[in-house]
């Protein structure tokens, strides 16, 4: 999950196994959420997204799941590659009356694939 | 497809120094934004602009200045480099800010060392 301070939490997965990458978010105004992916020496790459209408949503490997009731965001990739080893991050946007906030950026997960 | 280019790559600065880091997009997209990312955090957002001829400010906009030079450019400037501004640097570009679903690409980014 998400972290406080300078260490980010690591996430160690063996290749070909399903890793779940946790985001809490505290926003309860918050509609819309998405999961970036960073690879080191780059700039985040965009992987998937969800609306707070939805509970789950998939893509190709990976499905976001979103419960409202907790306030929590997660990001399964299936049969985790070597290339999935980056650091992900989750993001929420605020809806104020239909006034839209900025999107908040949490500190990241570091996913570490073991061949 | 270039995307979101940003220049430099690197660039060390002296206290005092200034400096301005240059983004350009060719997605012919209306929404630009300038963030920071500093070791263990997520992206915080400086300044953005939401179309042509407008700049707002973001979370963390003192000791910079921004400049929406046209559709395609957005530069940051940084007039008196403090060492507290020792970060990397990403321009970022979307569709529309605030449309329902806003995705954020994101240039490959610019470390800067002040000293």
């Amino acid at each position: 999950g998400e972290s406080v301070g300078l260490h980010l939490p690591t996430l160690s997965v063996q290749e070909g196994d399903n890793s779940i990458i946790n985001c809490a978010y505290s926003n309860s105004a918050s509609d819309y959420f998405i999961w970036y992916k960073q690879e080191s020496g780059k700039g985040p790459q965009f992987i998937i997204d969800i609306r707070s209408n939805m509970d789950k949503r998939q893509g190709q490997r990976v499905t976001v799941l979103l419960n409202k009731t907790v306030k929590h965001l997660s990001l399964q990739i299936a049969a985790t590659q070597p290339g999935d080893s980056a650091v992900y991050f989750c993001a929420e946007r605020a809806n104020y009356g239909g006034s839209q906030g900025n999107l908040i950026f949490g500190k990241g997960t570091k996913l570490s694939v073991k061949p | 497809n270039a995307g979101v280019t940003q220049t430099p790559k690197f660039q060390v600065l002296k206290t005092g120094q200034s400096m301005t880091l240059q983004c350009a997009q060719d997605m012919n997209h209306n929404s630009m934004y300038w963030y920071r990312q500093d070791p263990g955090m997520g992206l915080r957002l400086i300044y953005y602009s939401a179309s042509e001829g407008t700049t707002d400010k973001g979370e963390v906009p003192n000791g910079y200045n921004v400049s929406r030079l046209n559709k395609r450019e957005f530069s940051l400037r940084l007039e008196s480099a403090a060492p507290s501004q020792t970060s990397v640097y990403f321009c970022a570009s979307s569709e529309e800010k605030d449309i329902a679903n806003e995705k954020l690409f994101f240039g490959s980014g610019t470390q800067l060392s002040v000293l």
